[in-house]
């Protein structure tokens, strides 16, 4: 019954490796968002789809970029990870006007 | 610009009492969704309750109920007869309603203890 799938929910890279995160949905809905939280504060949103049409945060770094291959499936790519960029990551999804609905998150650890 | 404030960094409830969670807003639309979020140690964050901006009356949904005060533009959260699995960190969001894919801004989170 699970509906936002994150895999994997841990994942050890190390300094500088390039590292990707899956988000899969079985809601059939059009927009598919990415957050990174760290330790003690609220999720930042990175970037989000409306369908196929990408829209990256203004402070989204350029390390992080996204795919969207199918309306089910969405991708964060981290090309250069630094010990600051390890966090929980989000996903979640919605339709439009209504409430996003999030994964179970993934904890990076960069060593 | 959107904002979300919530003052309780941390709260403390005993098994079956009742709790409020504080959080105000500050947006100049006048059409907007409230939202509150749970999110226990696992990390997942789990959707509890939503409130429109237009909905005359306050949105419950189980043990959950949210207390909507729009011209002090308050949405605390009101969870009755709380229980230990309650304890979680919970966030207040908000979305302007009728921008389609606006995202969420959330506040900082208020962290509750259920205390046996």
């Amino acid at each position: 019954d699970a509906m936002v799938i994150q895999n994997p929910r841990y994942q050890v890279t190390q300094f500088g490796k390039p590292v990707t995160l899956s988000c899969s949905q079985t809601l059939n809905h059009n927009v598919m968002y990415w957050y990174q939280q760290k330790s003690s504060q609220a999720p930042k949103l990175l970037f989000h789809y409306y369908d196929k049409d990408f829209n990256n945060e203004a402070d989204t770094p350029d390390n992080f970029q996204s795919r969207r291959p199918n309306t089910s499936f969405c991708f964060l790519d981290i090309r250069s990870p630094g010990l600051g960029d390890a966090a929980m990551y989000l996903c979640a999804t919605s339709t439009i006007l209504e409430t996003q609905y999030f994964g179970p998150g993934t904890r990076l650890l960069v060593l | 610009a959107q904002k979300i404030t919530q003052t309780q960094p941390g709260m403390f409830v005993q098994e079956k009492e009742a709790v409020t969670l504080d959080c105000t807003y500050d947006t100049s639309d006048q059409s907007y969704g409230l939202f509150w979020y749970k999110q226990p140690s696992s990390g997942e964050m789990i959707f509890l309750i939503y409130q429109g901006s237009y909905d005359e009356q306050n949105a419950t949904e189980g043990r959950y109920s949210l207390n909507f005060q729009k011209a002090r533009k308050s949405a605390n959260l009101v969870i009755s007869a709380s229980q230990l699995g309650d304890s979680a960190m919970y966030f207040c969001a908000m979305r302007e309603a009728y921008s389609g894919n606006t995202p969420l801004v959330f506040g900082k989170g208020t962290r509750l203890s259920v205390i046996a």
